[in-house]
């Protein structure tokens, strides 16, 4: 099993709507957990961190389930400019130290 | 605050050739992070430093592969010698230890594209 997976996509949205995906994680003594966003041809900014109770951060919600060990990232009111391959990002234990990135998921705005 | 810098930018060379990476690590930041992506792999994580220290290389691929960190402002990737299979974009991050849950922050990645 990876140790991150998330469904790839893409993600087809038509502006306005709401989207939300999943990612789960196999090790289940994962600290830290991240939402990144990586345009075309960009380097991976991070969008924001996950924490156990949820947050919110505008029209950008995260969840980190850990019985089942997924995290969700929901957008609202979609824009174009959120077109984007969002990874999901895990630490791994025993330190902090090292991260482990999903593949991403695709979100495409559609106009 | 600058960023994290990379360069080059862009490196297009024959197979053979050595090719040399370079990271600027943003200032203050004890960790450094040189990871390699591509569409079939995703972000693979390749070293990563702690004070200037490599801590663990088990993501490098093989020995044409090497790592270094002369002091906490500066590090290279080497590749000698470089081969197709080596072409992908080449990302380094660095970040503050200070307490759990520090983000990574990522310079513009080095395209390399070995002919």
């Amino acid at each position: 099993r990876k140790e991150v997976e998330q469904d790839p996509g893409p993600f087809n949205v038509p502006e306005g709507a709401t989207v939300a995906f999943n990612c789960t994680y196999s090790n289940s003594a994962s600290q830290s957990f991240f939402w990144y966003r990586q345009d075309c041809r960009k380097e991976p900014k991070l969008l924001m961190s996950v924490y156990s109770s949820g947050n919110e951060d505008g029209r950008f919600t995260a969840q980190l389930n850990r019985a089942s060990q997924y995290i969700s990232l929901l957008i609202r009111d979609s824009k174009l400019s959120d077109s984007a391959t969002y990874l999901c990002v895990v630490s791994r234990p025993y330190g902090n130290n090292r991260l482990a990135f999903g593949k991403g998921n695709q979100v495409v705005v559609i106009p | 605050d600058a960023g994290v810098i990379q360069s080059p930018r862009h490196e297009v060379t024959e197979m053979g050739q050595e090719v040399t990476l370079r990271c600027k690590p943003i200032s203050g930041h004890n960790s450094l992070f040189w990871y390699r992506q591509t569409m079939m792999r995703g972000l693979e994580l390749l070293i990563y430093f702690n004070n200037n220290v490599p801590i663990d290389d088990s993501g490098m691929p093989e020995d044409r592969f090497s790592a270094k960190m002369p002091n906490a402002s500066f590090s290279t990737l080497k590749i000698q010698p470089s081969e197709p299979r080596d072409s992908a974009v080449y990302f380094c991050a660095s970040r503050l230890d200070r307490t759990r849950g520090q983000p990574q922050h990522f310079g513009d990645g080095t395209r390399l594209s070995i002919l």
